[in-house]
C-alpha cells in the first residue's frame, strides 16, 4: 500500500500568517494518464472531510484562492497564504492513483 | 447537487454484523464512471478505505485486504443506494463510517458513529 507521510503533525498559526503542509508518498502518484491523484482535505470537528484540492493542484469550487496545492511524483505541498480562524481543524492528504486508496496521518492546525 | 445520506445502527454487539446504508440523491448508483465507497475513521487507524462498488456492464467490487474476508458492499438500484455489511465485528471495528463518491472525491456522507460493544 502507498504510505502518505504528512509533516508537521501540528501547526499553530497566527491569523493572517501563511501555513504549509507537506505530504510525501512512498511511491510515485503519477497515474498512467499523466495525472497525480492527490487530494487535500480539511476536517473540522464532527464533520466529514471537505475537499480543498484535487489532482494535486486544482482548487475545488468555492475554495478560497488562499489555498494552493503543488507537487508531483512523491512530494506534495498544501499552502495557505493567510490562515483564517475558521480554517482550524485537521488537514489530510489522500491518494487515489493506486488501490487501495490511502490517507496521510493528518496535520492539526490551530490558531495562536 | 449530489447528497449522500447514511443510515444504520450506532451500536453493534461483538461477533454480529454491522450494516449501514448510503442513499444517493442527485446521482445514480448505476452510473458508469462512478464508484461508491465506504471509508472509516478511528483514532487508532486514522482514515481507512474499506471498499467500493462500481458498474460497468456488470457490478464490480474491490475491498481492502484488512477486511476482505468480512465485508460486502452491495447496490440497491431500486432505491438508488448502496450498503455496507461487515461481519464478525470486534471492538476494533468501532469507528465513524463514511460513504463517499469517487471522481473529484467531493461528496461524502455525514458519517455514522458505530460502537462495537456488548
Amino acid at each position: 500500500d502507498v504510505v502518505l507521510t504528512q509533516t508537521p503533525l501540528s501547526l499553530s498559526v497566527t491569523p493572517g500568517q501563511p501555513a504549509s503542509i507537506s505530504c510525501k508518498s512512498s511511491q510515485s502518484l503519477v497515474h498512467g494518464d499523466g495525472k497525480s491523484y492527490l487530494y487535500w482535505y480539511l476536517q473540522k470537528s464532527g464533520q466529514p472531510p471537505q475537499l480543498l484540492i484535487y489532482e494535486a493542484s486544482k482548487r475545488f469550487s468555492g475554495v478560497p484562492d488562499r489555498f494552493s496545492g503543488s507537487g508531483s511524483g512523491t512530494d506534495f505541498t498544501l499552502k495557505i497564504s493567510r490562515v483564517e480562524a475558521e480554517e482550524v481543524g485537521v488537514y489530510y492528504c489522500m491518494q487515489n492513483t493506486h488501490l487501495p486508496l490511502t490517507f496521510g496521518g493528518g496535520t492539526k492546525v490551530e490558531i495562536k | 447537487q449530489v447528497l449522500l445520506q447514511q443510515s444504520g445502527p450506532g451500536l453493534v454487539k461483538p461477533s454480529q454484523t454491522l450494516s449501514l446504508t448510503c442513499a444517493i440523491s442527485g446521482d445514480s448508483v448505476s452510473r458508469k464512471n462512478a464508484a461508491w465507497n465506504w471509508i472509516r475513521q478511528s483514532p487508532a487507524r486514522g482514515l481507512e478505505w474499506l471498499g467500493r462498488i462500481y458498474y460497468t456492464s456488470k457490478w464490480n467490487s474491490d475491498y481492502a485486504v484488512s477486511v476482505n474476508s468480512r465485508i460486502s458492499i452491495n447496490p440497491d438500484t431500486s432505491k438508488n443506494q448502496f450498503s455496507l455489511q461487515l461481519n464478525s465485528v470486534t471492538p476494533e471495528d468501532t469507528a465513524v463510517y463514511y460513504c463517499a463518491r469517487d471522481g473529484a472525491w467531493d461528496v461524502w456522507g455525514q458519517g455514522t458513529t458505530v460502537t462495537v460493544s456488548s
